[in-house]
């Protein structure tokens, strides 16, 4: 069953605290995302990596911090640096090769609460 | 000024009736216009592409793109209570990088 898996669903942190957000695809994808999405906001993209062991600053990295060591694998670091985490993390994937589009596939999201 | 603005909505429309959905965009470097769907608390599902002008018909749901005027619409024939949900437009101007409206709220009543 392919797809994309984020993990774990909720996630509460206390201040200083960094943590950890899982993301895993198995649909042999190069490239991989992550967003922040707010209330009004919409999707902001904080990193993307469209390779193993690479990956580029989006529109509001600060704060966060990300690895790309495996192709399945973009886990999402949210540091003690990043002023306002509380929000809902959603991990993308995608295959641009050979493609006109690239289709973005979305997993399940986590919310991350600040206590 | 945003690269996309789309109006937040709520939408309250009765069950059956044709919904219009619309965001604009400013940069005409833009070439790829999506919109999804996202139910609550889950992660958005793609529900229509284009990257060009006219329209695009995909059973109840037509993408509508005007590169002119930089608007795109997405329209929902005969609309269910189970398309109550959250509708995000995106544009691309390559094949990574998106950028995603607030997104629309729509409540469909039985």
């Amino acid at each position: 069953d392919g797809g994309i898996t984020q993990s774990p669903k909720y996630l509460f942190r206390k201040e200083g605290q960094n943590v950890t957000l899982s993301c895993e695809q198995n649909l042999n994808h190069d490239a991989m995302y992550w967003y922040r999405q707010d209330p009004g906001q919409g999707l902001r993209l904080i990193y993307y990596s469209q390779i193993v062991n690479d990956f580029q600053k989006g529109d509001i990295a600060e704060g966060y911090s990300v690895s790309r060591e495996k192709k399945e694998s973009f886990p999402l670091t949210v540091t003690s640096a990043q002023k306002n985490p509380t929000a809902f993390y959603l991990c993308a994937s995608g295959d641009p090769r050979d493609r006109v589009y690239n289709e973005q596939f979305f997993g399940p999201g986590t919310r991350l609460t600040v206590l | 000024q945003k690269e996309v603005e789309q109006d937040p909505g709520p939408l309250s429309v009765p069950e059956g009736a044709i919904v219009s959905l619309n965001c604009t965009y400013s940069n005409s470097a833009f070439q790829y216009f999506m919109w999804y769907r996202q139910y609550s608390r889950k992660g958005p599902e793609l529900l229509m592409y284009t990257y060009s002008s006219g329209n695009k018909e995909d059973g109840r749901f037509t993408a509508q793109v005007d590169k002119s005027s930089k608007y795109i619409s997405l329209f929902i024939r005969d609309s269910q209570p189970s398309d109550s949900a959250t509708y995000l437009c995106a544009v691309a101007s390559g094949t990574y990088k998106y950028i995603f409206g607030t997104g629309t709220r729509l409540k469909v009543l039985a």
